[in-house]
């Protein structure tokens, strides 16, 4: 049971590139979210999706691109990377149901130089 | 907005002691949700409260969750090196959009041998 998983883990790109991140869950949970963790900033909500082919922007999307055209994957694109999107960046997924609880993947640390 | 407020941020502490984590807010939450989170990692729940008043035990650890569902508490006894890592909190429901969760800004947790 694979659960939630990230690639890549590591990421270096330079300014100005696309780059994208890919979560895929084992679960067929309906709801998934990107978060990005900065010291001092704790975890800051990209955007999250409630389903295929539903998604919406959570506290910080700017510069970010997502889609979900399968209920298992749920991509982050940078279209231009910055170096204010240096960060690490988390996965999450959930049932949507009950009590919100969310099942994290091990994180993508991407610098942009 | 929102806010989980917690307290303190760091906690340094010698092996053997007992420690409290605090998780305030001034909005009543459906949940409460406990994470811990290793470096490398990403946050793994620990415990979810949802009854106002609600004590749960995980071996040292304790939870409350208060009984105007505003606020929570992380008790940890006789304290192990194994315990350190990044603690937090998250409220469910109670005005964020469905699903999504609010997270405080986390207490970062070191034991000393």
């Amino acid at each position: 049971d694979a659960g939630i998983t990230q690639s890549p883990r590591y990421k270096i790109t330079e300014t100005g590139r696309q780059v994208t991140l890919m979560c895929h869950q084992t679960w067929s949970h309906s709801y998934m979210f990107w978060y990005r963790q900065d010291l001092g900033h704790g975890l800051r909500l990209i955007y999250y999706s409630a389903a295929a082919d539903i998604t919406d922007k959570g506290e910080v999307p700017d510069g970010y691109v997502v889609s979900r055209s399968k209920t298992e994957n749920f991509p982050l694109t940078l279209e231009s990377a910055t170096r204010s999107q240096t960060s690490v960046y988390f996965c999450a997924s959930s049932e949507g149901r009950g009590w919100y609880e969310q099942y994290f993947g091990p994180g993508t640390r991407l610098t942009v130089t | 907005t929102q806010l989980l407020e917690q307290s303190p941020q760091f906690l340094s502490i010698q092996e053997g002691e007992n420690l409290t984590v605090y998780c305030n807010s001034s909005s009543v939450f459906s949940s409460l949700q406990w994470y811990r989170q290793e470096p490398g990692e990403g946050p793994v729940l620990l415990v979810t409260v949802v009854t106002g008043g609600e004590v749960k035990k995980l071996k040292r650890l304790t939870f409350q969750f208060g009984d105007a569902r505003k606020d929570s508490s992380l008790h940890i006894t006789a304290a192990q090196p194994g315990d350190t890592g990044l603690y937090l909190c998250a409220g469910g429901g109670g005005g964020t959009s469905y699903g999504k969760l609010t997270f405080g800004q986390g207490t970062i947790l070191t034991v000393h041998p």
